[in-house]
């Protein structure tokens, strides 16, 4: 396993720009999860998907927030017409059972700060 | 509505120290509980799994223990060093439902 990769690692934008991170799983993982996690706070859980189906999401995803898995394997997320509180590191892991208690393996994280 | 707590937020203590990080839950039906190590601006990597129907787990010097009825979860470290040094967070699943976590304990281990 090359584990989870995450695509910026750092991003900085303005306020009202569109921004997407794109999130890697590992090889045959079938679920895939996005969290938030703002300083001093843990990960907030925003979504998820069982392969290509997004199965289930937070009221923290406001219709700003969009993510898709295509085909079940990277996934990407957007956020349009940032604001100063989207500014946080977002988080993606990926699980290989069905269960949502299996063990969850992180990746690197995108931080994103908006101007 | 589960909400995870860790006391303390903070902890310092010099190298060679046994310490333990407190974890409670107020909902005891869980699925397992897990305990993360996050060092600054960086991902979580998982330390221990513990299942509902298991006691603890030991993996190195870390040892977790899980008293479901109770709510509460204990990180053990044994002979600290300073590459200890990191936020330990704990999370718990209800098994069809996200991991909640805590707000992590800050831990420093001075040489």
């Amino acid at each position: 396993d090359t584990g989870v990769s995450q695509d910026p690692r750092h991003k900085i934008t303005k306020r009202g720009q569109n921004v997407t991170f794109r999130c890697d799983p590992i090889s045959e993982h079938n679920r895939l999860y996005w969290y938030r996690q703002t300083l001093g706070q843990g990960p907030e859980f925003l979504t998820y998907f069982q392969n290509e189906a997004q199965l289930e999401k937070s009221r923290l995803l406001s219709d700003r927030f969009s993510a898709e898995r295509p085909k079940g394997s990277f996934s990407t997320l957007e956020i349009q017409r940032t604001e100063q509180g989207d500014s946080a590191m977002y988080l993606c892991a990926s699980s290989r059972l069905a269960g949502m208690g299996d063990t969850q393996y992180f990746g690197p994280g995108t931080r994103l700060t908006v101007l | 509505k589960q909400e995870v707590t860790q006391i303390p937020a903070a902890l310092s203590v010099p190298e060679g120290e046994n310490l333990v990080l407190n974890c409670s839950f107020t909902d005891s039906a869980i699925y397992n509980l897990q305990w993360f190590r996050q060092d600054p601006g960086k991902g979580l990597t998982s330390l221990l799994l513990i299942q509902s129907s298991q006691r603890e787990q030991t993996s190195g010097r870390l040892n977790a223990s899980l008293d479901k009825s109770s709510g509460r979860s204990t990180l053990y470290i044994a002979a600290s060093q300073p590459g200890d040094s990191a936020t330990y967070l704990c999370a718990v699943s209800g098994g069809n439902t996200p991991l909640v976590f805590g707000k992590g304990t800050r831990l420093s281990v001075i040489a």
